[in-house]
């Protein structure tokens, strides 16, 4: 089955620079490749995703790069505000039999701390 | 944003006394998922229905049950709750049409502890 492995576990930031997440899949058959911001005691939240016919997407201070080659994906949070702090999730997809909907594999999460 | 949505929100039950977490949705989504997330984990997926057939993840325990009696309800029954069953469970939806990925819409969670 599908592998997902993230890095860093934690990760702490200046207010104002930029983070960066990766994570790497094992199933070359995924597709599909959400990102989830979860704040303590909160639901995952959908922030941004990517399928694999682009090689990067931009939502305003986010950004998802894919490279299928290499299996890896990335998060990138520029311009860091104190509400950015969470963990974050990313996950694979193959979503490609019926049967299993869309079975998302997680990655292990990075705990994210923005200093004011 | 109530879109799915989970009662209770907290959940408190003695060890090995049967408990019904319910989730319901307004998206007409034909997939649902329970997930099982513990102190920040990755959320670890239960089970999920696609319409009405059932699909359950190999190591799931056997103490866990769903029901889905229509498309907007989805039940998790935990037939003897153990100590290490604390932990957030969450609902999730998806819709799934052309199958290569459509996103999940999580519910806000239901907290259970067992004492």
């Amino acid at each position: 089955g599908e592998n997902v492995e993230q890095h860093p576990s934690t990760l702490s930031v200046q207010e104002g620079d930029s983070a960066v997440i990766k994570c790497t899949y094992s199933d070359s058959a995924s597709n599909y490749f959400p990102w989830y911001k979860q704040e303590l005691g909160k639901r995952p939240q959908l922030i941004i995703d990517i399928r694999s016919n682009v090689g990067e997407k931009k939502d305003q201070r986010i950004a998802v790069t894919l490279n299928k080659t290499a299996k890896h994906f990335s998060l990138h949070i520029t311009e860091t505000q104190p509400e950015d702090s969470a963990v974050y999730f990313c996950a694979a997809s193959t979503g490609r039999i019926k049967a299993a909907g869309n079975k998302l594999t997680f990655g292990g999460g990075t705990r994210v701390l923005v200093k004011p | 944003d109530a879109m799915v949505i989970q009662n209770p929100r907290y959940q408190v039950t003695q060890f090995g006394k049967p408990v019904t977490l319910s989730c319901s949705q307004t998206l007409n989504h034909n997939v649902m998922y329970w997930y099982q997330q513990k102190s920040s984990q990755a959320p670890k997926l239960l089970f999920h229905y696609y319409d009405k057939d059932f699909n359950n993840e190999a190591d799931t325990p056997d103490n866990f049950q769903s029901r889905r009696p229509n498309t907007s309800f989805c039940f998790l029954d935990i037939r003897s709750p153990g100590l290490g069953d604390a932990a957030m469970y969450l609902c999730a939806t998806s819709r799934d049409i052309r199958g290569d990925g459509e996103t999940q819409y999580f519910g806000p969670g239901t907290r259970l502890l067992v004492l």
